[in-house]
């Protein structure tokens, strides 16, 4: 079972604070990196699909990085709002394989 | 566009009842799964397919069954049901089985086993 890890568990931040966290991944058979941002009582929607080493993906003030190398891929939020508390939530697949999900960062945001 | 709905969206089953969650998507994705939430233990994927006519395990298979039929339709079964089976349940899709494209989740069921 591929074992993807995601720090911190949960985050408080203030209203206007950056934040960022971090997933991690086996860095052997490396197909994709997926990014999800969760909100309660709703479905996971996609930020961003992951695929080559060095990619960096931007939306809106939510970014990502990846290094397949070392198995790891940043999530940044810059400016945070209330709005963007949620779940944020990485998955991998090595291969032709089924995402594989970390437990995810629990972020909430302080007026 | 509906994109993937899961029916019912709650419910409270009888230990030891069968019960058949259902999925359908009209996004034309080849690929779809199912996965349980739980608390601490994130989304586990209970079993996959690529394509209508295949199907696949995932972590945690055991106590479910699934079909597909068609490329629309992705039931999840629970011949038995036990209580450790209390969970959400998320069906997604994803346009191929290759996990380059994203995937889109329904709205979550709500089992509760008793």
């Amino acid at each position: 079972i591929l074992n993807v890890e995601q720090s911190p568990q949960s985050l408080h931040v203030q209203e206007g604070d950056s934040t960022n966290f971090t997933c991690s991944f086996p860095s052997s058979n490396f197909y994709a990196l997926h990014w999800y941002r969760w909100e309660t009582a709703k479905s996971p929607e996609a930020l961003f699909v992951m695929t080559l080493n060095g990619d960096e993906k931007k939306k809106g003030q939510i970014s990502a990085t990846l290094n397949t190398k070392e198995g790891y891929s940043y999530l940044y939020i810059k400016g945070s709002q209330p709005e963007d508390s949620a779940t944020y939530l990485c998955a991998f697949t090595a291969g032709n394989t089924p995402l594989v999900f970390g437990k995810g960062t629990r972020l909430s945001v302080i007026a | 566009t509906a994109g993937i709905t899961q029916a019912p969206t709650s419910q409270i089953l009888a230990a030891g009842r069968s019960m058949t969650l259902r999925c359908t998507q009209d996004m034309r994705h080849n690929a779809m799964y199912w996965y349980r939430q739980d608390l601490g233990l994130g989304l586990r994927l209970i079993h996959y397919s690529n394509t209508a006519g295949t199907t696949g395990k995932g972590e945690v298979p055991d106590g479910y069954s699934v079909s597909r039929a068609n490329t629309d339709d992705f039931p999840l079964t629970l011949a038995s049901a036990v209580p450790s089976q209390t969970s959400v349940y998320f069906c997604a899709s994803s346009v191929t089985g290759q996990s380059f494209t994203e995937a889109f989740f329904g709205q979550g069921t709500r089992l509760t086993v008793v």
